[in-house]
């Protein structure tokens, strides 16, 4: 069974960074994307950003880009976001979500997901 | 303003028939997979139907997906009130080379 953990939300103040993290099992890591995305609370979903199987490939959401880092670690089974400049409209829940395909730039669903963290930026 | 365009809300009755639109461009649906995602009240999103038509393992027949030019049709037949959630199209925009997400449909079962 596919299982995705987020950890690492919380309450953090505006321009401050906060590192979310994501243990996966249930399947074999390292041979797809991993993906986070994000949903601010009664309202839609948004895709942050995603990563290949390998690390090479890293893409992000036009409103992220420049200030958030995807990262992972195969041998731990874990996948990271790194978010920093944080602003009040970064306030959501951010889910952990495994790619179909091993690369995240194409139109292969995101098969399954996390129960997510939030994030609330406030000062 | 999400780049896939859906109704906000739908709503029938137990045992009817619903449909939920998605409406792109030749960027994003027109030129690749769609799939539809479920999120049940208080829930994370479900995969539902993926590559325009298919359905993951354990998803009913009831639930459909359809695609012609630059929109998409999910389809739910013999609704039952579990069937209450709000449900998202998404796919690849290869213009903005990003995943991009309609703004979600409520589905109420009168």
């Amino acid at each position: 069974e596919v299982q995705l953990v987020e950890s690492g939300g919380g309450l953090v103040q505006p321009g401050r960074s906060l590192r979310l993290s994501c243990a996966a099992s249930g399947f074999t890591f390292d041979d797809y994307a991993m993906h986070w995305v994000r949903q601010v609370p009664g309202r839609g979903l948004e895709w942050v950003s995603g990563i290949s199987w390998d690390s090479y490939e890293a893409l992000f959401g036009d409103s992220v880009k420049g200030r958030f880092t995807i990262s992972r670690d195969n041998a731990k089974n874990s996948l990271y976001l790194q978010l920093n400049s944080l602003t009040t409209e970064d306030t959501a829940i951010y889910y952990c979500a495994k790619g179909y395909a091993v690369r995240p730039g194409n139109s292969r669903p995101i098969d399954f997901w996390g129960q997510g963290t939030l994030v609330t930026v406030s000062s | 303003q999400s780049v896939l365009t859906q109704p906000p809300s739908v709503s029938a009755a137990p045992g009817q028939t619903v449909t939920i639109s998605c409406s792109g461009s030749s960027s994003n649906i027109g030129h690749n997979y769609v799939s539809w995602y479920q999120q049940l009240p208080g829930t994370a999103p479900k995969l539902l139907i993926y590559d325009n038509d298919r359905r993951p393992s354990g998803i009913p027949d009831r639930f459909s997906g359809s695609k012609s030019g630059t929109s998409a049709t999910l389809g739910i037949t013999g609704l039952q009130t579990g069937d209450e959630a709000d449900y998202y199209c998404g796919t690849w925009d290869s213009s903005l080379s990003a995943v991009v997400f309609g703004g979600g449909t409520k589905l109420t079962v009168l």
